[in-house]
């Protein structure tokens, strides 16, 4: 079955830059998604088609892509920017749709 | 205000059945394609299911297909997903989502323990 990893963690200083990767083979083909989750609450979008911001969304926030790894990049990080990172996205034939293992960000 | 409201969660034992709802307000609940995605506690997101938005297509992930039927009512504006033969791996809080190019919507999520 189809899979997309990603790092299990990720540390950054507060306003410092953190990336956060997401590889799969299907990525040249399909769309990606990254959700932010906090603890106890439901995800929230805060990128999608790989690199358009959700309205609400703050610029800090960005997505690129590059064969089969996609980028989320968090510029300027802040202490409420620390929780979970997902990137989604589908197989080859878009029939499945598949999370990567998420990436827990942690602010120093 | 665009929302999605998930009920129908419980403790059931190995091999019952549940069926979980998802009511949609705020939105035309017919235009869009909509998910199910669940996430066992302490873990990642997993997506379980989808359904075109006239409810003659859907998907499954391995885990659940045979299982789990995803369906919708779009005169109510609700989803459904009626799971049977429900094991203990299948314990987790149940997420519907709006799907639009990613999922914009998510509701608060519905816990599903099963367990003797």
């Amino acid at each position: 079955s189809y899979e997309l990893t990603q790092p299990p963690s990720v540390s950054v200083s507060p306003g410092q830059t953190a990336r956060i990767t997401c590889s799969g083979d299907a990525l040249p083909k399909q769309y990606a998604y990254w959700y932010q989750q906090k603890p106890g609450q439901a995800p929230v979008l805060v990128i999608y088609k790989d690199s358009e911001r959700p309205s609400g969304i703050p610029e800090r926030f960005s997505g690129s892509s590059s064969g089969t790894t996609v980028t989320l990049t968090i510029s300027g990080v802040q202490a409420e920017d620390e929780a979970d990172y997902y990137c989604q996205s589908a197989d080859s034939s878009g029939t499945y749709e598949v999370f990567g293992g998420g990436t827990k960000l942690t602010v120093l | 205000e665009v929302q999605l409201v998930e009920s129908g969660g419980g403790l059931v034992q190995p091999g019952g059945s549940l069926r979980l709802s998802c009511a949609a307000s705020g939105f035309t609940f017919s235009s869009y394609w909509m998910h199910w995605v669940r996430q066992a506690p302490g873990k990642g997101l997993v997506w379980v299911s989808r359904i075109n938005s006239d409810g003659s297509s859907t998907s499954y992930a391995d885990s659940v297909k045979g299982r789990f039927t995803i369906s919708r009512d779009n005169a109510k504006n609700t989803l459904y997903l009626q799971m049977n033969s429900l094991r203990a791996e299948d314990t987790a809080v149940y997420y519907c989502a709006r799907a639009s190019y990613g999922y914009h919507i998510w509701g608060q999520g519905t816990l599903v323990t099963v367990s003797s």
